[in-house]
């Protein structure tokens, strides 16, 4: 069946635009989660949704950056205002429901360039 | 705070030999540990995981090992194939279903096997 999906693959914005970014999970998954990797450095967790519940928003680095799940499957996370410091490859993952079920499935990625 | 580390940032191994990767965490928290593998331009795939109950988890030529006194867990591959060259992951989770999301990466090593 099809994957996790991104898009853009690649994105290059000017410093202070704002940006969207696009996440398909795997259908059925309720669990989604948005990591970045900057260069050199390991996943970064950014901010997990869970079905319903409201979510774990701990690893969002500024007030700048959001994101939303809309009806429980497709996520956008939008970054404001972006500073060079937020170019990174930002990774999205979900995972199906059940108890131990904690591997992720994660996507392709969205390259982001702020120059 | 580096919860999760990976203080090799490469390894280079012959095919056929052995090739081990390490990784040191440091929060007893943790009730499950995972390898995850990333080829370029690629999400990370999971690789195999191990429970906090468990020392030793095999999955073909894949095997990881847990020490939770050394709060350490290794990751086995033998014998090494070309194919296994990519960045691998190692990653420390507290499972959404205990209430709390909390999935830390280390920040990788990247494996070269050379043919």
């Amino acid at each position: 069946g099809a994957g996790v999906s991104q898009s853009p693959s690649n994105k290059v914005t000017e410093k202070g635009k704002d940006v969207e970014l696009r996440c398909d999970p795997i259908s059925g998954h309720t669990a989604l989660y948005w990591y970045r990797q900057s260069l050199g450095q390991g996943l970064e967790f950014l901010i997990y949704f869970q079905g319903n519940s409201a979510p774990d928003k701990s690893g969002l680095p500024s007030d700048r950056f959001s994101a939303e799940r809309t009806g429980g499957s497709v996520s956008t996370l939008t970054i404001q205002r972006t500073q060079q410091e937020d170019s990174a490859v930002y990774l999205c993952a979900s995972s199906p429901p059940g108890q131990g079920a904690v591997e992720q499935y994660f996507g392709p990625g969205t390259r982001l360039t702020v120059t | 705070d580096q919860q999760v580390k990976q203080n090799s940032p490469s390894l280079s191994v012959q095919e056929g030999r052995i090739s081990i990767l390490n990784c040191d965490y440091t929060n007893s928290m943790f009730d499950y540990f995972l390898w995850y593998k990333k080829y370029p331009a690629e999400g990370p795939t999971f690789l195999i995981s191990i429970s906090s109950i468990k020392d030793k988890n095999e999955d073909g030529r894949f095997t990881v090992f847990l020490n939770k006194s050394a709060k350490h867990l290794s990751l086995h591959i033998v014998p090494s194939q070309p194919g296994d060259s990519a960045v691998y992951f190692c990653a420390a989770s507290r499972p959404p279903y205990t209430g709390g999301f909390k999935t830390i990466f280390g920040a990788g090593t990247r494996l070269f096997v050379k043919a």
